[in-house]
């Protein structure tokens, strides 16, 4: 069983462009969240989506950042008009079901803004 | 409002000797408590998890962790180091209140094991 999926691995954009980071949770996971890991910090919650619905995204920017999670395909976060400080390492996990507690993370796309 | 607080930002120690990263909680529900290692510019792994079975949790790696209600800690420790060991250590609890089971990664603490 492959574990979670995310490219790309490395993103370079010059401000202004747009950024778009997939990742593909583990078979059978309907369960996805994405976190930010900003240089020398820790992990912070962005979003959570079930397969066509956004649960929670309390920790997503308000402006510029959204995401999505098809029927079929990957979850998909998108960052308009990137900025210097959108330079970060973007995490996905997925789960199987909501009361499984644990989350298996990809190995994470890091996004530089130039 | 669930939380976890690692109480160092920065361990060393020597090769061989005992590893102690410390890791408070606060919730008001019994948690979900986990401890995660990332190596440079690299994903997350699990080392272990607390879902409130056995207080004493055991990890890969030689790594284990106690559950202590009474100071709300969940230490992780491992009886001698090894050079691999040096890694970036997150302490995490479940949001189990909102219904996402979403994380809350403490801020971390980095391990340097000298030869």
């Amino acid at each position: 069983n492959a574990g979670v999926m995310q490219n790309p691995r490395h993103l370079v954009r010059r401000r202004g462009q747009e950024a778009r980071l997939r990742c593909s949770p583990m078979k059978g996971h309907s369960h996805v969240y994405w976190y930010r890991q900003l240089p020398e910090e820790g992990l912070k919650f962005m979003v959570y989506l079930q397969k066509e619905n956004i649960i929670d995204e309390s920790g997503m920017p308000k402006e510029r950042f959204s995401a999505e999670f098809p029927k079929e395909g990957p979850s998909i976060l998108r960052i308009q008009q990137v900025v210097r400080g959108d330079s970060a390492a973007y995490f996905c996990a997925s789960s199987p079901t909501l009361n499984d507690y644990e989350q298996y993370f990809g190995p994470g796309t890091r996004l530089t803004v130039t | 409002a669930q939380s976890v607080t690692q109480l160092d930002s920065h361990v060393s120690v020597s090769e061989g000797t005992p590893v102690l990263l410390r890791c408070n909680y606060s919730s008001s529900y019994s948690p979900s408590l986990f401890w995660y290692v990332q190596h440079p510019n690299k994903g997350l792994q699990l080392l272990l998890k607390y879902t409130s079975a056995a207080t004493l949790v055991k990890g890969i790696n030689g790594f284990e962790a106690e559950f202590k209600k009474s100071e709300t800690s969940f230490h992780l420790t491992k009886p001698s180091a090894h050079m691999s060991d040096a890694a970036e250590y997150f302490c995490v609890v479940s949001d189990t209140t909102s219904g996402t089971y979403k994380y809350i990664f403490g801020t971390g603490t980095r391990l340097k094991v000298l030869a």
